[in-house]
């Protein structure tokens, strides 16, 4: 079975800084994507950024941008020029390439705290 | 395009009772996903539906049931409402044909007293 484990609950920033959120995953499968989800305090469950494993390029969304590591299994996140708005809970969130399965696994979820 | 809706945003219901929540996934939009998401156990998969169908399937009771529309609406019942049931409900759509991503509503937040 797959797992998502993001080691940091909580972690805070400077406001206009840099952060970095953990993600590593365990998995047997070659062909997968990965996906960053950021949930605020509206619930609303919002993609951030998203990988494919079988490209080598790093996703980069404005101010989000993931280090994908393939081999070691790790999917980080890269706040850069955090603004208030960041503020939220981040899930890591892996799901299998095949058709028909659309099952996403997730982590346990980071809470972001941005500090003015 | 209008984005995933769930109704209804807000559901009190006693032990014993059974529930129904909808959801309406973004146009076009033939798979429609359920998670649970709890304090206790974090966000987890309770079933896919695609083309009216039960693709896919999570490890919960036979309680816990839902069916998809022709027009890709999906529903999702809970039986039997226990405590543990408490819980944020959020429905994800996608077009359901392999690698895509999933967009999700607003959830319903479900209270079982």
């Amino acid at each position: 079975a797959q797992t998502v484990t993001q080691s940091q609950p909580e972690m805070s920033v400077q406001e206009a800084e840099t952060v970095t959120l953990s993600c590593t995953y365990d998995t047997s499968e070659s062909d997968y994507y990965l996906f960053w989800y950021k949930q605020p305090p509206s619930r609303q469950m919002i993609l951030v950024i998203r990988q494919e494993a079988y490209k080598q390029q790093n996703a980069t969304e404005n101010r989000f941008s993931v280090n994908f590591q393939k081999a070691a299994k790790s999917f980080s996140l890269k706040i850069s020029d955090s603004q208030l708005g960041d503020a939220a809970m981040y899930f890591c969130a892996y799901r299998r390439g095949n058709f028909g399965n659309e099952k996403l696994t997730f982590g346990t979820g980071t809470r972001l705290t941005i500090i003015p | 395009k209008a984005g995933v809706t769930q109704t209804p945003r807000y559901l009190i219901k006693t032990r014993g009772q059974q529930v129904t929540l909808s959801c309406s996934p973004i146009s076009g939009h033939r798979s429609v996903s359920w998670y649970q998401q709890t304090p206790g156990q974090g966000l987890q998969f309770l079933f896919e539906y695609f083309s009216e169908t039960q693709r896919n399937k999570g490890n919960f009771p036979g309680r816990f049931s839902g069916r998809q529309f022709s027009n890709s609406r999906s529903e999702m019942n809970v039986s039997t409402l226990e405590l543990g049931d408490s819980a944020l409900y959020l429905c994800a759509s996608s077009p359901g044909q392999g690698g895509d991503t999933q967009y999700f509503g607003p959830g319903t937040r479900l209270t079982v007293l």
